[in-house]
This record gives C-alpha cells, sequence and structure tokens, in this order.
C-alpha cells in the first residue's frame, strides 16, 4: 500500500462546477498537508498547505484536512477553464528531517468552457 | 528574485549513455530535493541534499547518484541509461532549519525532460 493514495482521474467538469479533489494516507505522523498545481510541461507550483486538521480557504480554493480519517481534500468553487492541470497533494512530518514531502500520484483535471 | 533553474530543457540520449542535469535553487536555500515524474505516474522521490550532504534517497539503483556544490547548487547524474529512465526530472529547493518545527514548502523548477533512445 502507498503511503499517499490519490485518484488519477482524469476528471473532466463544466465551467463554474464545484471541484472535490482528494487525497487518504496511511502515516498518522503526517502534520503538513500541502497542494501543488502542475500545468502542461511545467513544474509543480504551491497552492497552499494546512498543518493538521481544520479548513483553511484562499480565494476559491478550500484545502480541508481530517486527520481522524487520514483524508484531505482540495476543493475549487466556480471552476475556470485555467484551473485546468494536475493537481497533486503532498504531506510531512512535523520536525526534522522528517519534514522531506511525500507526494500523491496527481489528479488530471479538466475544465471544459 | 530567480526561481530554480535546471538545464538542459530537453536531453537526448542512447541506452547506456550517462546523463548529466544541473538545477539551481533559489538563493538562500540550502536543501535540493531531485524528483523522477514519468508519464502517467507522481512524483518519484530520488534524492535530497542539505548542506552540501545526501540526507535521504529513494528507491532508485545506484547508478542514479548526485551531489551538492559548496554554492547549494547541484547535478543529478544517471548512469547505464535504460528506456524506462525517459522522465522529466524535477529540481526543488528549500530552506529546511532542522532546530525548527514548520512546513517544508518546495519550490519547483520547470524540469529537464530525459529521452532515451
Amino acid at each position: 500500500q502507498k503511503e499517499v493514495e490519490q485518484d488519477p482521474g482524469p476528471l473532466s467538469v463544466p465551467e463554474g462546477a464545484i471541484v472535490s479533489l482528494n487525497c487518504t494516507y496511511s502515516n498518522s505522523a503526517f502534520q503538513y498537508f500541502m497542494w501543488y498545481r502542475q500545468y502542461s510541461r511545467k513544474g509543480p507550483e504551491l497552492l497552499m498547505y494546512t498543518y493538521s486538521s481544520g479548513n483553511k480557504e484562499d480565494g476559491r480554493f478550500t484545502a480541508q484536512v481530517d486527520k481522524s480519517s487520514k483524508y484531505i481534500s482540495l476543493f475549487i468553487r466556480d471552476s475556470q477553464p485555467s484551473d485546468s492541470a494536475t493537481y497533486l497533494c503532498a504531506m510531512s512530518e512535523a520536525s526534522g528531517s522528517a519534514r522531506q514531502l511525500t507526494f500523491g500520484s496527481g489528479t488530471q483535471l479538466t475544465v471544459l468552457p | 528574485e530567480a526561481g530554480v533553474t535546471q538545464s538542459p530543457t530537453h536531453l537526448i540520449k542512447t541506452r547506456g549513455q550517462q546523463a548529466t542535469l544541473r538545477c539551481s535553487p533559489i538563493s538562500g536555500h540550502t536543501s535540493v530535493y531531485w524528483y523522477q515524474q514519468a508519464l502517467g505516474l507522481g512524483l518519484q522521490f530520488l534524492l535530497w541534499y542539505d548542506e552540501g550532504e545526501e540526507r535521504n534517497r529513494g528507491n532508485f539503483p545506484p547508478r542514479f547518484s548526485g551531489r551538492q556544490f559548496p554554492n547549494y547548487s547541484s547535478e543529478l547524474n544517471v548512469n547505464a541509461l535504460e528506456l524506462e529512465d525517459s522522465a522529466l526530472y524535477l529540481c526543488a529547493s528549500s530552506w529546511l532549519d532542522r532546530g525548527r518545527v514548520g512546513a517544508n514548502v518546495l519550490t519547483f523548477g520547470a524540469g529537464s525532460r530525459l529521452t532515451v533512445l
């Protein structure tokens, strides 16, 4: 079993839809949870990160962490064609050298105009 | 501020040859990470260098190696290339204060695409 599982998609939605992207993990020591976005032929870029459980909102994006279920989500409201990309979840422990990130395999999202 | 830069952008080699990829981190960042992203697969962790030392290594054969220079730039060497080594190789950098607790935010370069024929 992989340490971080992410549905690879592909996921295709109409413009304006609410998108839900999810990851599950097995390491209960993970404390930092991140979402990266990767456009085609580009490197991943950080969207947002959260610490421990709870929600964090940034514009149209909301990250949610449920540590009891070992489940994290990224919601995109009012999705736009420019949101079409691969979304990668990543997570790490809190301190020292254990802060090396473990990535999910990524979910490919297409938002249709 | 310049981001993480990688060179070359594209590299074409034949089986059995050696490839060398280079990475310059963001100024002030002391940690450099290398990832392999093969088509349809996620980011597979290769190597982590911090302060000139190898801190961790992913599940790759020894023909994948690298080093970090005193200016914190890094190179990745792949010897005896195989067809399945064809992938996008991503370098990322961060500033990791090992004495503190905090998020380890990686900034990625655009990658070097290696094609093995």
